[in-house]
């Protein structure tokens, strides 16, 4: 399986602010993922980051929001912006590898106060 | 599109004995139908899939069996341990979605000693 390192692993952030989270994949590849998990809750995806193009967002995420990049194949930033405590989440990035297993990175821990 | 309904939400068991998760979904394109298990600060990590063309896989104390037409699927975990103890995701992917994987709700086992 990939290695899928994510940083940072959490932050305190005031609201207003946007905070920038990297994910970085030992190999190339070609669909990687962005979750969300609310606490107690499931994983919620965000958005699927594509290469070279414009990310595609699910039904309640916008771009404004959560931009997205997505710049090679082993590397995209999450993006959380104007925060506010209703953002306190974990963060995680995923990716295919293996045929079509899903791995997800270690998260970021998302504190908004 | 894809919904994923997952059931117990809790489930507690004596240790050594069975645990049964259930999961249904909601596309009949639905192809690929991996398993989660989340410890407590932890990425989610996969422990067992299944594709539509199989009914049942077996890994050691862990099997998944699918039910196509009736388009559900459960986690059978035989011969409980402590360290099973944790919560349980169930998800289901679908190609006519781009192949995003659409996770249920989650389950909290817990294995008393």
């Amino acid at each position: 399986s990939a290695v899928i390192s994510q940083k940072p692993s959490r932050d305190i952030c005031q609201r207003g602010t946007s905070l920038t989270i990297q994910c970085q994949v030992d190999s190339q590849v070609t669909m990687m993922f962005w979750y969300r998990q609310q606490p107690g809750q499931s994983l919620t995806l965000i958005a699927t980051a594509n290469q070279g193009s414009e990310a595609t967002y699910e039904s309640g995420f916008v771009i404004d929001k959560f931009p997205i990049s997505r710049p090679n194949l082993t590397f995209s930033t999450l993006t959380v912006s104007n925060m506010s405590p209703e953002d306190s989440s974990i963060y995680l990035c995923s990716v295919v590898g293996g045929g079509e297993k899903l791995f997800f990175g270690s998260g970021t821990q998302l504190s908004v106060l | 599109g894809e919904n994923v309904e997952q059931h117990p939400s809790t489930l507690s068991v004596q240790e050594g004995d069975s645990a049964v998760i259930k999961c249904t979904y909601s596309d009949s394109a639905s192809n690929y139908f991996p398993w989660y298990k989340q410890e407590l600060g932890k990425r989610p990590q996969l422990i067992i899939d299944i594709r539509s063309n199989v009914g049942e896989k077996k890994d050691q104390r862990i099997a998944v069996t699918l039910n196509k037409t009736a388009k559900h699927f459960s986690l059978h975990i035989t011969e409980t341990q402590p360290e099973d103890s944790a919560v349980y995701f169930c998800a289901a992917r679908s190609y006519n979605q781009g192949g995003k994987l659409i996770f249920g709700q989650g389950t909290e086992l817990s294995v008393k000693p």
